[in-house]
């Protein structure tokens, strides 16, 4: 199957600063990428999805300014937390579709915690 | 109501056993299901797919659609250890213009050797 590669893996930040998540599809051209947020032994919870070249489109109560979404080619998409706080922590996990096809290949996850 | 139920679970097996997994769903729009398996800190992995009603098998895994019924299953034939996983189902309309995924809960399934 279609690899996504997802990093960092875990990172710790301090409260206050930013953190950049990067999310690659590694053999096919990502038309559409989506991020999602998931907290212990809950589902998936979509933040936003992004159209290479478009902005991303985010869902209800995920704050478009604190989580910045860049999607400027069709292999790379980039989640950038700002001004990242305790609550902030959470595994954050991408997710990448082609044209024609209906299957989202997901990236490994990324574990921020912010202290 | 969600739009997609599935029991949480836990549900723990002996190993060799045989594994229903279900979910139940609202939207008959619905077109795409999905079955993706999750290890603990890990990113879904896709199981299977299917279009539609039917059947799909794929080694020791069989997934089934019933449009009719709303409800879709997953079956693991001699469990092992290692299939020990939440288990997510998901489902989508279309998969163009950024059509979501919707997802089920998940259910953690625990193989005992």
């Amino acid at each position: 199957g279609a690899v996504v590669s997802q990093h960092p893996s875990w990172v710790i930040c301090k409260s206050g600063t930013s953190v950049k998540i990067e999310c690659r599809s590694l053999d096919f051209q990502a038309t559409t990428m989506f991020w999602y947020r998931q907290f212990p032994k809950q589902s998936l919870m979509l933040m936003a999805t992004s159209n290479e070249g478009s902005k991303a489109t985010y869902e209800q109560g995920v704050e478009k300014d604190k989580f910045l979404i860049n999607h400027a080619s069709l292999t790379l998409s980039t989640l950038t937390v700002t001004s990242a706080h305790p609550e902030d922590s959470s595994f954050y996990i991408c997710s990448a579709r082609t044209t024609g096809s209906p299957v989202d290949f997901f990236g490994q996850g990324t574990r921020l915690t912010v202290v | 109501q969600k739009e997609v139920e599935q029991d949480p679970g836990p549900l723990s097996v002996p190993e060799g056993a045989i594994v229903s997994l279900n979910c139940t769903y609202s939207n008959s729009a619905f077109q795409y299901f999905m079955w993706y398996r999750q290890y603990s800190r890990k990113g879904p992995e896709l199981l299977m797919y299917t279009y539609s009603s039917g059947n799909k098998e794929d080694g020791r895994f069989t997934a089934q659609v019933d449009k009719s019924s709303k409800y879709i299953s997953l079956f693991i034939r001699d469990s092992q250890p290692s299939d020990s996983a939440t288990y997510l189902c998901a489902m989508l309309e279309i998969y163009n213009q950024g059509g979501k995924l919707i997802f089920g809960q998940g259910t953690e399934l625990s193989v005992k050797p």
